[in-house]
């Protein structure tokens, strides 16, 4: 079935490094991947999200590398910042849905210590 | 705009105890859809409403019912509350070639 596997589960850097969290799914028809921010006690909020007739996209610090080949995607953060600290969420929307279903990854905590 | 609304922000119930969680969207979107989050369980879809008038069972249907009453509402309903279904409810929306748009979530603990 429909899966999304996303590593690692938590992650700690130092402030004004990089910090990158993978993505991996299985329905090789997937042609959306969103990439949403939850911070504590809100709702997630979508930071960036590429198609799959891209292979990156960049939204200042942050980018997502799409390879459709080994079907995995990347998010990436650059001089990352206290405020940086959350839940990352992956999802991607598999080919066959016209209904906007999304298969989520399980989250990845990010820690940016000042 | 107030995008995705959800009431209540809080409920408790005590176990066996019945209530509905209601959604709705000023964004003229035909899908809606239930999440839960669990600690560590990231986001799970309940059911969901690819266009008013259809309903489909998500991941984890049991112990839920639900009714999309037009296109601007989709309603989530605990037959007989259970410890288990203790968690934060997120609704969502979404349009064609767009995102999904999460509400700010409901926290609901059984007891």
């Amino acid at each position: 079935g429909e899966n999304v596997e996303q590593h690692p589960s938590t992650l700690s850097v130092q402030e004004g490094d990089s910090a990158v969290i993978k993505c991996t799914y299985s329905d090789s028809a997937s042609n959306y991947f969103p990439w949403y921010k939850q911070e504590l006690g809100k709702r997630p909020q979508l930071i960036i999200d590429i198609r799959s007739n891209v292979g990156e996209k960049k939204d200042q610090r942050i980018a997502v590398t799409l390879n459709k080949t080994a079907k995995h995607f990347s998010l990436h953060i650059t001089e990352t910042q206290p405020e940086d600290s959350a839940v990352y969420f992956c999802a991607e929307r598999g080919g066959s849905s016209n209904t906007g279903k999304l298969i989520f990854g399980q989250g990845t905590t990010l820690q940016v210590k000042p | 705009n107030a995008g995705v609304t959800q009431t209540p922000k809080f409920q408790v119930l005590k176990t066996g105890q019945s209530m509905t969680l209601q959604c709705a969207q000023d964004m003229n979107h035909n899908s809606m859809y239930w999440y839960r989050q669990d600690p560590g369980m990231g986001l799970r879809l309940i059911y969901y409403s690819a266009s008013e008038g259809t309903t489909d069972k998500g991941e984890v249907p049991n112990g839920y019912n639900v009714s999309r009453l037009n296109k601007r509402e989709f309603s989530l309903r605990l037959e007989s509350a259970a410890p288990s279904q203790t968690s934060v409810y997120f609704c969502a929306s979404y349009r064609a070639t767009d995102t999904q748009y999460f509400g700010p979530g409901t926290r609901l603990t059984v007891l």
